[in-house]
């Protein structure tokens, strides 16, 4: 059964600062996805990984893939109050698709 | 900017009745997919669709469930009979392609069963 483990759930940091989000994951998967989610939104797409060793940039968000290692980070370099958000991984594998739980990021200044 | 549109926004029906969840996806989109989050907790891949046919289903879309896509520019969730548990928002998201292309979420539909 796929499982997707995120962590850690909750991070408070503070403004400057860098850090990076894991995702584990249980099964071989074709697609890894990495979203976001502001309180009452609905989900926005970050990044789609689909091959061992991608590597996607998007401002401030770095989202990687280790398939051997089953393993997904997402990096927040610098982070500013902006990137306060929930974000979430998932895995696509075998016709179905499991998300992490989800972790909470609050940016301090 | 094209966006993914929902309706209603909001859905309170009662344990056993029939809900239809509607949404409006990108015009020259071709991929379709439901999603679903309990209270604000972890989300919930339903069903992807293209070219009128069910592409990925997980375990929880059941016979409880259908999708359709009835003219040119709807996509419907249908969830039959339904109970206490199905009491969540429903997200609707669209994409060109399967994969490498960013998917597109509508704002939800907010299903409140009693």
């Amino acid at each position: 059964e796929l499982k997707v483990e995120q962590n850690p759930l909750f991070l408070s940091m503070q403004e400057g600062k860098n850090y990076t989000i894991y995702c584990n994951y249980s099964t071989t998967s074709d697609r890894l996805y990495w979203y976001r989610q502001d309180p009452g939104k609905s989900l926005e797409s970050l990044f789609v990984l689909l091959s061992n060793g991608a590597v996607k940039q998007e401002g401030r968000l770095m989202a990687s893939l280790d398939t051997k290692a089953r393993l997904s980070t997402l990096h927040i370099t610098a982070a500013v109050h902006d990137l306060s958000a929930t974000y979430f991984c998932a895995v696509g594998s075998n016709n179905d698709m499991r998300f992490g739980a989800g972790t909470r990021l609050t940016v301090k200044p | 900017e094209p966006e993914v549109t929902q309706t209603p926004s909001h859905q309170v029906t009662q344990m056993g009745q029939e809900v239809i969840l509607r949404c409006v996806p990108i015009s020259n989109h071709l991929y379709f997919y439901w999603y679903r989050q309990i209270l604000g907790q972890k989300v919930e891949f339903l069903v992807s669709f293209y070219n009128n046919e069910i592409s990925e289903k997980s375990e929880i879309f059941d016979d409880q469930f259908s999708v359709e896509r009835p003219d040119g520019s709807n996509f419907t969730l249908k969830i039959r009979s339904t109970k206490l548990e199905d009491s969540a928002m429903y997200f609707c998201a669209s994409s060109e392609e399967w994969t490498g292309k960013t998917q597109y979420f509508g704002p939800g539909t907010r299903l409140l069963v009693l």
